[in-house]
């Protein structure tokens, strides 16, 4: 599994852009990036996923250069409620014919400030 | 009910007792999966099941014992667990071919 780093936490302000990067150099050919959203005792939820250029969708864009070694995603005009910890995912475990096994990191703390 | 649901939400046990956490998933999704998240730790995969199948048993105590009947239902049996077992325990699904789990709300565990 391609191992990834990304910053331990963040601040914002509402209103403002923010942009979360996450660093894969080790990242394959066959790999997907995925981004998770997850917010206090509650289970992740799925935000975006992609593999090459740019993805954007009605929650956020994810950008990814050329090299693939980094990826980063954006959320427009960040509101209280995004506060919530963001994880970045690339690659899994998947034997033939089994289910894909993602693996958590610790991912970033986005706060979100009035 | 739409989506990824566990019961219970919230659960206190003693070491000595035995209860269950159920998962249902409304989606048709053929891949089940047992995470725990302790506090302050990234997710733990715990378990895996393709097709009703279990695939992957992440190292996980025998005093946890996943049990899935059917594509929708997963559970997880708990007996004789240890403080530190305390966490919370999510229950996700997926078709098999893919990387866009969804997530239930979890079930909230104390050992006392």
């Amino acid at each position: 599994l391609a191992k990834t780093t990304q910053p331990i936490s963040m601040d914002s302000y509402e209103g403002q852009e923010v942009n979360i990067t996450c660093s894969h150099n080790n990242i394959a050919t066959n790999d997907y990036i995925t981004w998770y959203q997850q917010f206090p005792s509650q289970g992740p939820r799925f935000i975006i996923q992609g593999y090459k250029t740019k993805v954007t969708n009605e929650v956020a864009s994810l950008f990814i250069p050329a090299d693939r070694k980094s990826s980063t995603l954006s959320l427009p005009r960040v509101s209280l409620s995004d506060t919530a910890v963001y994880y970045c995912l690339v690659g899994d475990r998947r034997s033939s014919g089994s289910a894909r096994q993602l693996t958590f990191g610790s991912g970033t703390q986005l706060t979100v400030l009035p | 009910e739409t989506g990824v649901t566990q019961t219970p939400r919230h659960l206190v046990m003693g070491m000595t007792n035995k209860k269950s956490l159920k998962c249902e998933q409304h989606l048709g999704h053929n891949a089940m999966y047992w995470y725990k998240q302790s506090a302050k730790k990234p997710l733990e995969l715990m378990f895996v099941y393709n097709f009703k199948e279990q695939t992957e048993n992440n190292s996980v105590p025998s005093r946890f014992s996943p049990e899935c009947p059917n594509s929708s239902h997963l559970f997880l049996h708990l007996h004789t667990l240890q403080p530190e077992d305390s966490a919370l325990y999510l229950c996700a699904s997926s078709q098999v071919q893919e990387r866009e789990y969804v997530f239930g709300p979890g079930t909230r565990l104390t050992v006392l």
